[in-house]
């Protein structure tokens, strides 16, 4: 089957660094992608690693090894506005634009 | 500018009745995606297409049809079949159906049971 796994919350202060994991299992692997959700609305794109290695955008900068199945978003210089929830999800290949969710990581950010 | 929109943004369904949820994009997408999301959750793939008159069911499609008549238009009914259909629905597009295209979702259809 297909699942991934990450924290279910992360709390961190302004300013801080905070990593958010994410393990996978499954076949066909195409890629890992970040999506961020405020509270009720719609999921915007961060990220996507097809290959090893980190990717930096900004403050957000997402990590990949395929031969671990592990990936992880890190975010720099937090800002009150970052609190939401970040998913993971992988691409498989041969079925078109799918993509497999992992459940979702609550970031808080107090001040 | 150039967007998904999904309508209404809130819907209510009666037992053994038929519902059906708006997606409308103009961004010139191949791909359109229908996702349900249930609190504290992540998103289920309910239908996909990849170009216009042709679809795929994802991995909860029992319940549900859809329709891609247009390139625009990806309308998601929600049938008496699906027996617990309160959920927050999401659709979203991508340039084409691949999984290294960032998908652009609307803000949504919540939709409960009266």
């Amino acid at each position: 089957g297909q699942s991934l796994e990450q924290p279910s919350e992360v709390t961190a202060v302004e300013g801080a660094i905070v990593q958010i994991n994410c393990t996978y299992q499954t076949s066909g692997f195409y890629g890992l992608s970040w999506y961020q959700q405020h509270d009720g609305g719609a999921p915007t794109f961060l990220s996507y690693n097809a290959l090893d290695g980190l990717e930096e955008t900004g403050r957000f900068s997402s990590f990949l090894s395929r031969s671990d199945s592990y990936g992880y978003l890190l975010l720099q210089e937090l800002q009150m506005k970052d609190s939401a929830s970040y998913f993971c999800a992988v691409g498989v290949g041969n079925q078109g634009g799918k993509l497999i969710f992992g459940q979702g990581t609550e970031l808080s950010v107090k001040p | 500018d150039g967007g998904i929109t999904q309508s209404p943004k809130y819907l209510f369904r009666k037992e053994g009745q038929n519902v059906t949820l708006s997606c409308e994009q103009n961004l010139n997408h191949d791909a359109m995606y229908w996702y349900r999301q249930d609190p504290g959750q992540g998103l289920r793939l309910i239908y996909y297409s990849q170009i216009v008159n042709d679809f795929q069911k994802g991995d909860i499609a029992e319940g549900y049809s859809v329709s891609r008549e247009k390139k625009e238009s990806f309308p998601l009914t929600v049938t008496s079949a699906q027996k617990n259909p309160t959920a927050f629905y999401l659709c979203a597009s991508s340039m084409v159906a691949s999984p290294n295209q960032p998908q652009h979702f609307g803000d949504g259809t919540r939709l409960s049971i009266l």
